[in-house]
């Protein structure tokens, strides 16, 4: 068992630009979450899988955002026309069928928008 | 809505000492688990220990144990023997369903 793992773990860029990260979850983990976090703050709830489903989206998640898990393993999160106000630590965390209330959390994503 | 308080950003404590930090919450469920989240310095959030609101019975895990109150939606950490690897961010948390909700943290400072 690897852990959750999140790449890049560090991501610099333009405003405008459009920035993708990936997650994997823990091997046989069917559910997915995805959350933000600011400096000096807890992590904000973004959106989650049931396997490939996606089952609920936190209002901020703007159209801007979209994620994806084609397969119900990995998952991806694009941002796009990348703003100041989305440079965060972007966490990736997963939870077992059996112990659904306990996730594992990624290393995350920092975002720099310049 | 749920929502989760941490009143205390900062605090510090001796190595070897005990420590609590402290939390409260406010929800309307009747079933609903809490969270202790560690993140130390640049690393990722690790799972202190967790209850479930219909046991009365206070967690525990090693030096870690949880005073919690329902009536008063109070969900303490204790840390015991307190280590230098214990210095991080500790994040209360609550989880209904899938909604999951953070408060904004405890920076704690173990001093050799």
């Amino acid at each position: 068992d690897t852990g959750v793992s999140q790449d890049p773990r560090h991501k610099i860029t333009k405003r405008g630009q459009n920035v993708t990260f990936r997650c994997d979850p823990i091997s046989e983990h069917n559910r997915l979450y995805w959350y933000r976090q600011t400096l000096g703050q807890g992590p904000e709830f973004l959106t989650y899988f049931q396997n490939e489903a996606q089952l609920e989206k936190s209002r901020l998640l703007s159209d801007r955002f979209s994620a994806e898990r084609p397969k119900g393993s990995f998952s991806t999160l694009e941002i796009q026309r990348t703003e100041q106000g989305d440079s965060a630590m972007y966490l990736c965390a997963s939870s077992s069928p059996e112990v659904t209330d306990t996730q594992y959390f990624g290393p995350g994503t920092r975002l720099t928008v310049l | 809505a749920q929502t989760v308080t941490q009143s205390q950003p900062e605090m510090s404590v001796q190595e070897a000492e005990t420590v609590t930090l402290s939390c409260t919450y406010d929800t309307s469920e009747n079933n609903y688990y809490l969270f202790w989240y560690k993140q130390p310095p640049s690393r990722q959030m690790i799972l202190v220990i967790r209850q479930e609101a219909y046991k009365q019975q206070n967690a525990t895990e090693n030096r870690f144990s949880v005073n919690f109150q329902k009536a008063a939606k109070s969900f303490s950490l204790k840390i015991s023997d307190s280590q230098l690897g214990d210095t991080a961010m500790y994040f209360c948390a609550s989880l209904y369903g899938q909604n999951f909700v953070f408060g904004p943290g405890t920076r704690l400072s173990v001093l050799p």
